[in-house]
């Protein structure tokens, strides 16, 4: 069974660091890019971040780009999500997601449970 | 950055009746757009595809349609387990945001 468990979250101060990991199996994790997205509370998903399955390719959405880094361990079979300087607003329900098919641009299936990360002093 | 509109923001419907969902790109994405439901407190689950493509799964109740900049999600007749919210996403290769919708909530008349 294919799986995407996120841990890592907590309560942070703003302008703290928190560093986010997602556990994948069931799959060979070296071959799929990788996501995460974000939901804060009541609002919509917001898409933050995208490794390729090398991590030669990496993006970031402008509300966290110089903030946040994303990284993998292919040998670990895990990825990761450094935040840095967060903020009130990064407070949010953090989810990992596969790239449905590997090497060509996809849509997001699986997707992890999530991971609450709240940031308040 | 392709911004993804839905519409409308809130949708009521009685069960047995058919729902429209609406969603539009600020550029072209092909057939590059996928729909996902998402319920209180559980992950998104991924609906369509491909524009119109169902996962594995998805009841034939659910379809999807449109290309390039204007798409939508049908449900034909529907369950009192799909209300929920929808999203649309869009996966264009250049550039390479996965930017969703901001979400359509489909609710009991």
């Amino acid at each position: 069974e294919v799986q995407l468990v996120e841990s890592g979250g907590g309560l942070v101060k703003p302008g703290g660091s928190l560093r986010l990991s997602c556990a994948a199996s069931g799959f060979t994790f070296s071959s799929y890019s990788m996501n995460w997205v974000r939901q804060a509370p009541g609002k919509g998903l917001e898409w933050v971040s995208s490794i390729s399955s090398s991590s030669s390719y990496i993006y970031y959405a402008d509300s966290v780009k110089g903030r946040f880094t994303i990284s993998r361990d292919n040998a670990k079979n895990s990825l990761y999500l450094q935040m840095n300087s967060l903020r009130a607003e990064d407070t949010a329900v953090y989810y990992c997601a596969r790239d449905a098919r590997a090497a060509a641009a996809s849509w997001f299936d699986p997707w992890g449970q999530g991971t609450l990360v709240t940031v308040s002093s | 950055e392709i911004v993804m509109t839905q519409s409308p923001a809130t949708l009521s419907v009685s069960p047995g009746e058919r729902a429209t969902l609406s969603c539009r790109a600020s550029q072209s994405v092909s057939s590059n757009l996928a729909w996902y439901q998402q319920k209180p407190g559980q992950a998104p689950r991924l609906l369509i595809y491909g524009a119109s493509t169902r996962a594995t799964g998805i009841p034939a109740r659910f379809s999807g349609s449109g290309s390039g900049t204007e798409f939508t999600l049908t449900i034909s007749s529907l369950q009192s387990e799909d209300f929920a919210v929808y999203y649309c996403q869009q996966y264009n290769n250049w550039p390479p945001t996965k930017t969703f919708g901001q979400g359509t909530k489909l609710e009991i008349k």
